[in-house]
């Protein structure tokens, strides 16, 4: 079992639809959670982060986080074409290493 | 402000031979971090260190090592090259590489190794 898994996609969305990303992690000891989103040939920009259970909002984006399910997830509302790239999940046990699940790539239709 | 600097962009080396890549981190970071990011894959952890001290090695052999300097700009070298180690090399930076704090990312430098 991968420590952080994500559906590799690619997730299709019509623009200006309401796109959902997913994310498990297999450590219940992990305490941060982190959003990255990677467009093609460029690096991870970090995007959103969360440490408590609840919604967290930032503009267009919501992170959701569930730590008993052990589950995270991003809500991109009003989709934009901008917005097709590849979001890497990341999660932190420990003080220095961040884990990174694959990757969804979204691809949002004009 | 200028973001987390890496040089060079692109590299290529043949197997065998040595390779240093080089970061700055964001004015006021003391952490850095090193990731190796293979194509279609998520970047995956292979230092951390914050002042000059190594806090962290990811899974990766010896070949690979690392060090941080007095003005918290850090080189990697990888030693005799295989053809795996093709992949975007990334840093990153933090204040102090705590539990909650984020992770920037600098440009990364693209490896070939032939």
């Amino acid at each position: 079992q991968k420590e952080v898994e994500q559906n590799s996609g690619p997730l299709s969305v019509p623009e200006g639809a309401i796109a959902s990303l997913n994310c498990t992690y297999s450590d219940r000891g992990s305490q941060s959670f982190f959003w990255y989103r990677q467009y093609s040939g460029k690096s991870p920009e970090l995007i959103m982060f969360i440490y408590s259970n609840g919604d967290k909002e930032d503009g267009r984006f919501t992170a959701q986080l569930n730590k008993a399910s052990q589950y995270v997830s991003l809500l991109i509302r009003d989709s934009q074409p901008s917005d097709s790239a590849t979001y890497l999940c990341a999660v932190r046990r420990s003080s220095y290493k961040l884990i990174f699940g694959s990757g969804t790539r979204l691809l949002v239709r004009p | 402000d200028a973001g987390v600097t890496q040089s060079p962009t692109h590299l290529i080396k043949t197997r065998g031979q040595q390779v240093t890549l080089r970061c700055s981190p964001i004015s006021g970071h003391k952490s850095v971090s090193w990731y190796q990011q293979v194509l279609g894959q998520g970047p995956q952890f292979i230092f951390q260190y914050y002042e000059k001290e190594e806090r962290g090695r990811g899974n990766f052999p010896d070949r690979f090592s690392a060090r941080q300097f007095p003005n918290y700009s850090s080189e990697l070298n990888v030693n005799a090259l295989l053809l795996g180690d093709s992949a975007l090399y990334l840093c990153a930076s933090s204040l102090q590489g705590g539990g909650s704090e984020k992770l920037f990312f600098g440009s990364g430098t693209q490896l070939s190794v032939l």
